[in-house]
């Protein structure tokens, strides 16, 4: 079974701190790869995404994230923190194969807080 | 424009009782999508559809059906609630136009709890 993980599951840093998330999935054909992000109170919200091209994306509010298809990766990163960062990050992944069709598989979360 | 919304907000159901969720958008996107998060194990995808009058099994599909009559309304029903069911329920919808690789805009949520 396909399978997205999320090594932190709470991660807690300081203002300014640099910050990378881990995810990794687990299918080997074509994927499209996104990060959301739920903040408190609020709907989830999409921080990023890749479907081809630049495997160095950059999204919403500083972040970005690389993808690297040999380590079937895709770790969120932000070099400077703050506090309204506060949230929690999931990764998620659509694949598509003959057996399931389309899916879409989100990992568990990353509950990040920063402390002022 | 309310985005997605989705009815009810909360519901306690009794084991073997049936229910209906309603997700409703006003973006006129084509694709709509119903997942459960709990504790531990992220969003799992129930069932998706591509399109008015198109349903497709996702990752969890049992025990669920789906409806889309209407391109704006995705309709997730229960038809005998086991406490399995017991769940926070999120509906989400794209632009779709062929693939899942546009932005995907969630509703509230719906928590459910079955005794």
């Amino acid at each position: 079974a396909q399978s997205v993980s999320q090594h932190n599951h709470h991660v807690i840093l300081s203002e300014a701190a640099s910050l990378e998330l881990g995810c990794n999935y687990s299918y080997g054909g074509t994927v499209n790869l996104f990060w959301y992000v739920q903040y408190p109170g609020q709907h989830l919200q999409l921080l990023l995404k890749y479907f081809s091209g630049d495997p160095l994306v950059k999204g919403i509010k500083g972040f970005e994230a690389e993808f690297i298809k040999s380590k079937f990766s895709f770790n969120l990163r932000k070099p400077s923190v703050q506090w309204s960062d506060t949230a929690e990050y999931f990764c998620a992944v659509n694949a598509y194969s003959r057996g399931t069709g389309n899916q879409f598989y989100f990992g568990t979360g990353t509950s990040l807080t920063v402390i002022p | 424009n309310a985005g997605v919304t989705q009815t009810p907000k909360f519901r306690v159901l009794k084991t073997g009782q049936s229910m209906t969720l309603l997700c409703a958008q006003d973006m006129n996107h084509e694709y709509m999508y119903w997942y459960r998060q709990d504790p531990g194990m992220g969003l799992r995808l129930i069932h998706y559809s591509v399109g008015e009058g198109t349903t497709a099994k996702g990752e969890v599909p049992d025990g669920y059906n789906v409806s889309r009559l209407k391109k704006q309304n995705f309709l997730l029903g229960l038809e005998s609630a086991a406490p399995s069911q017991t769940s926070v329920y999120f509906c989400a919808s794209s632009r779709g136009g062929g693939a899942h690789r546009e932005t995907q805009y969630f509703g509230p949520g719906t928590r459910l709890l079955v005794l």
